[in-house]
């Protein structure tokens, strides 16, 4: 199946830091990603849609100046937290639409940050 | 906007027997039904997904049945085994001005118990 890979799969840094989280389509083309965050026990929360090529679209609530979405190329889409607060530790996750199959949705796996 | 809500948010079964899981969803204009699994620590894994224009799909032991009147979809594992035990997310897509975005449900935690 499409291999959606994320990168760094954890991360720790200091509390006012800025910490950058790769997504990558390694087999596929994805003009579209999306970025979600998701706390313990808890279902998946869409945070933006990252179009490439164009500014990304955020869900109600969710800081784009906090969250920094950047979207370059076909196969790449960046999140980076700014100004990290242990209340932005969670786990991101990313997805990428593949075109040519019917744009089904296909996910990462998973980046945890943990902010000190 | 679309609304999903999944039952039961957790499910214990015995080695060999059937899990079912079922979502209803509230837009009509919702035409993608995904099934995702998601293991401990990591990113939700796509098992199987149905189509507004199919009443159901099946692939050896997982199943998926769609009913678009009653806008409700079912996920069904048959002869589980241990390894099926992980959370287990439905969600549903539309294709609006808000683009593509899918909405998911709460989550089932699947247990087997060997």
């Amino acid at each position: 199946g499409a291999v959606v890979s994320q990168h760094p799969s954890w991360v720790i840094c200091k509390s006012g830091t800025s910490v950058k989280i790769e997504c990558r389509s390694l087999d596929f083309q994805a003009t579209t990603m999306f970025w979600y965050r998701q706390f313990p026990k808890q279902s998946l929360m869409l945070m933006a849609t990252s179009n490439e090529g164009s500014k990304a679209t955020y869900e109600q609530g969710v800081e784009k100046d906090k969250f920094l979405i950047n979207h370059a190329s076909l196969t790449l889409s960046t999140l980076t937290v700014t100004s990290a607060h242990p209340e932005d530790s969670s786990f991101y996750i990313c997805s990428a639409r593949r075109l040519l199959s019917g744009n089904t949705i296909y996910f990462g796996e998973g980046s945890w940050l943990t902010v000190v | 906007g679309e609304n999903v809500e999944q039952h039961p948010s957790t499910l214990s079964v015995q080695e060999g027997d059937s899990a079912v899981i079922k979502c209803t969803y509230s837009d009509s204009a919702s035409n993608y039904f995904p099934w995702y699994k998601q293991e401990l620590g990591k990113g939700p894994q796509l098992i199987i997904d149905i189509r507004s224009n199919v009443g159901e799909k099946k692939d050896q032991r997982i199943a998926v049945t769609l009913n678009k009147t009653a806008k409700h979809f079912s996920l069904h594992i048959t002869e589980t085994q241990p390894e099926d035990s992980a959370v287990y997310f439905c969600a549903a897509r539309t294709f609006g001005a808000a683009g593509n975005k899918l909405t998911f449900g709460g989550g089932t935690r699947v247990l087997v118990k060997p």
